[in-house]
């Protein structure tokens, strides 16, 4: 059973160019999560989407950034017209829709985007 | 939301135990108490979890005071591999995994 995919491992943008980033969910799994980690830093909570559905988009920034998870396919972070400061690792992570939560996020590998 | 505080760094040798305490005084009834591990150049991984008392898997412990205002994570015989960044987290995880925040977490160093 394939974990978390992410892809790509890396990427690199000029400034004003779009990004973009794609996560594939565990298997049975119908619930991403997009996080945010800067430099030595925590973890921050961007997106949360089931398919089709965005559920909490609380921590995503009010303009350029985006996400989608469409029925068939991956979901996706896109960040438009990047800047300096999207230089991140971005995670996505995963978990199977249950009736008793078990507090398990599945993380994928990260993301990891350079804005030149 | 549940604050919590942990030592930004700690140092260990090979074969010694590991316990790595957070402090969560404004923990909620609801809230579980939740540690995840993660290696440089990778995504956290869910080490353990528990609600009081003691939680053991065949990873770590988990110890748990009665007014649960603390949790102590415990990492029996570190080996170099276990040189990670350790987040504890506190939420009530029936309301959305967003909820769990990660804070800079514990930079555990081992060294032969």
């Amino acid at each position: 059973n394939a974990g978390v995919m992410q892809n790509p491992r890396h990427l690199v943008r000029r400034r004003g160019q779009e990004a973009r980033l794609r996560c594939s969910p565990m298997k049975g799994h119908s619930h991403v999560y997009w996080y945010r980690q800067l430099p030595e830093e925590g973890l921050k909570f961007m997106v949360y989407l089931q398919k089709e559905n965005i559920i909490d988009e609380s921590g995503m920034p009010k303009e350029r950034f985006s996400a989608e998870f469409p029925k068939e396919g991956p979901s996706i972070l896109r960040i438009q017209q990047v800047v300096r400061g999207d230089s991140a690792a971005y995670f996505c992570a995963s978990s199977p829709f249950s009736g008793q939560n078990t507090g398990e996020l599945f993380f994928g590998e990260g993301s990891r985007l350079t804005v030149l | 939301l549940a604050k919590t505080t942990q030592p930004i760094s700690m140092d260990s040798y090979e074969g010694q135990e590991v316990n790595i305490t957070c402090s969560h005084n404004n923990i909620a009834t609801n809230d579980y108490i939740t540690w995840y591990q993660q290696f440089p150049s990778q995504g956290p991984r869910f080490i353990i979890q528990g609600y009081k008392t003691k939680v053991t898997n065949e990873v770590a412990s988990l110890f748990i005071p009665a007014d649960r205002k603390s949790s102590t994570l415990s990492l029996p015989r570190v080996s170099l591999s276990d040189t990670a960044v350790y987040y504890c987290l506190v939420g009530d995880i029936d309301t959305g995994f967003q909820k769990l925040v990660f804070g800079t977490g514990t930079r555990l160093l081992v060294s032969p």
